[in-house]
Parts: C-alpha cells; sequence; structure tokens
C-alpha cells in the first residue's frame, strides 16, 4: 500500500525556515518524480514543486523561486521541502504526492497523496 | 492556464444525476483530472486524461470535455459523494481550479 507521511510542520516567524519531509513506502521511491502541494486555510490548491527520480531536476511555482528548495534522499525513501524567508501567505497545508507513471513516462497529475502537514507563519 | 469551476456550490437530491463543469483559459488538450476532497482529508484522484477512471473509483464518476470545457458527472449522487471537487490541468503549467462544493439537498 503506498503510504506518504509529512513531518516537520509548525508555526514560525516571518522570514524564518522550516523544512519538512515526507516518508514514503509501499512503492520504490526512486522510479517516481515527486511534489509538493499546499492548500491555504478555506482555500484551492496550489502546486508548490516537483522533483525528479533521481534528483537531477527541479520545478516550482513563482511565488516561492529562490526561497524553497525541494530534494530528495531515495536511500531513505524521503522527500524533502526546506523552506526560507517565509511569508505569511505560505500559511498552508502542505501535502505530497506521487507524480505516476505511464510505462516509464512521468504523468504530471498527482495519484497518491500524503494526509498534510501545517505550517503557520505569524509573528 | 486559469480554470474556472462552476458552479462554486451545488445542491443535489440522492440519486440525482450531477454535472460540474471546468473551463480553462486556453486549450488543455485533455491534460485535466479531477480530484475530491472531503472535510478534513487530502484530496483524492478520481478521473485522469479528462475521462480515465482511477482504480478503486465507483463507476458513478465519469469525465469528458475537450479543447477548454470539461465536465465531471456522477450519474446517481450518493450521501458520500459530499466532498469539494476541484479539476486540475497539466497541459502547460500546473494548476488547480477554485473547486465545486457539492451537498445533498
Amino acid at each position: 500500500e503506498v503510504q506518504l507521511v509529512e513531518s516537520g510542520g509548525g508555526l514560525v516567524q516571518p522570514g524564518r525556515s522550516l523544512k519538512l519531509s515526507c516518508a514514503a513506502s509501499g512503492f520504490t521511491f526512486s522510479d517516481y518524480n515527486m511534489a509538493w502541494v499546499r492548500q491555504a486555510p478555506k482555500k484551492g490548491l496550489e502546486w508548490v514543486a516537483t522533483i525528479s527520480y533521481d534528483g537531477s531536476s527541479t520545478y516550482y511555482r513563482d511565488s516561492v523561486k529562490g526561497r524553497f528548495t525541494i530534494s530528495r534522499d531515495n536511500a531513505k525513501s524521503t522527500l524533502y521541502l526546506q523552506m526560507d524567508s517565509l511569508r505569511s501567505e505560505d500559511t498552508a497545508t502542505y501535502y505530497c504526492a506521487r507524480h505516476p507513471t505511464y510505462y516509464g513516462y512521468t504523468q504530471y497529475y498527482f495519484d497518491y497523496w500524503g494526509q498534510g502537514v501545517m505550517v503557520t507563519v505569524s509573528s | 492556464i486559469q480554470l474556472t469551476q462552476s458552479p462554486s456550490l451545488l445542491s443535489a437530491s440522492v440519486g440525482d444525476r450531477v454535472t460540474l463543469s471546468c473551463k480553462g483559459s486556453q486549450n488543455i488538450n485533455n491534460y485535466l483530472a479531477w480530484y475530491q476532497q472531503k472535510l478534513g482529508e487530502a484530496p483524492k484522484l478520481l478521473i485522469y486524461n479528462t475521462n480515465s477512471l482511477q482504480t478503486g473509483i465507483p463507476s458513478r464518476f465519469s469525465g469528458s470535455g475537450s479543447g477548454t470545457d470539461y465536465t465531471l458527472t456522477i450519474s446517481s449522487l450518493q450521501p458520500e459523494d459530499v466532498a469539494t471537487y476541484f479539476c486540475y490541468q497539466y497541459n502547460n503549467g500546473l494548476t488547480f481550479g477554485s473547486g465545486t462544493k457539492l451537498e445533498i439537498k
């Protein structure tokens, strides 16, 4: 059974940093591109970042470029999101999600999601 | 690509056929998915590539559309279908619609 379990959320002051983790199990982690998606309170969903299966390529939404870093450790089956220079508008539940493959090609929707972790940026 | 979902709130009776709409600001080329999010839960994939049903999803859910206009249909609404439904495009960038909240009348 595919499982994605996020951790590392909490309350942080504006301008500070936080690092999220996502522990994956039930599938061969190193075969899949992975992503972070966020949802501000009572709001819609917003893709944040994607990393390729081997970590060689990363992609970010414009509002987090230069502040957030997505990375992975395939030996530990773990995905990370380093968030620096946090702003109040980064307050959201952050979900770890998997991009599926089809005959070895990555599909850019998300087939499995973690339960989410809350990040609150406030003084 | 911007996605506009309508209506934002839909109230229907158990057993009704329900149709949710998603319109793109540009051609989506069928790279559209639908997600169901129940209160306090993570989103769940229902439909991908416009009309492919994800494994384990009941057959009362179906998707259709082309170009800029897409639809999610629930053929016979069940109480457990109460949720917010988001469309999502992956043709040009990765963007979600603002959601349709579905309630039981």
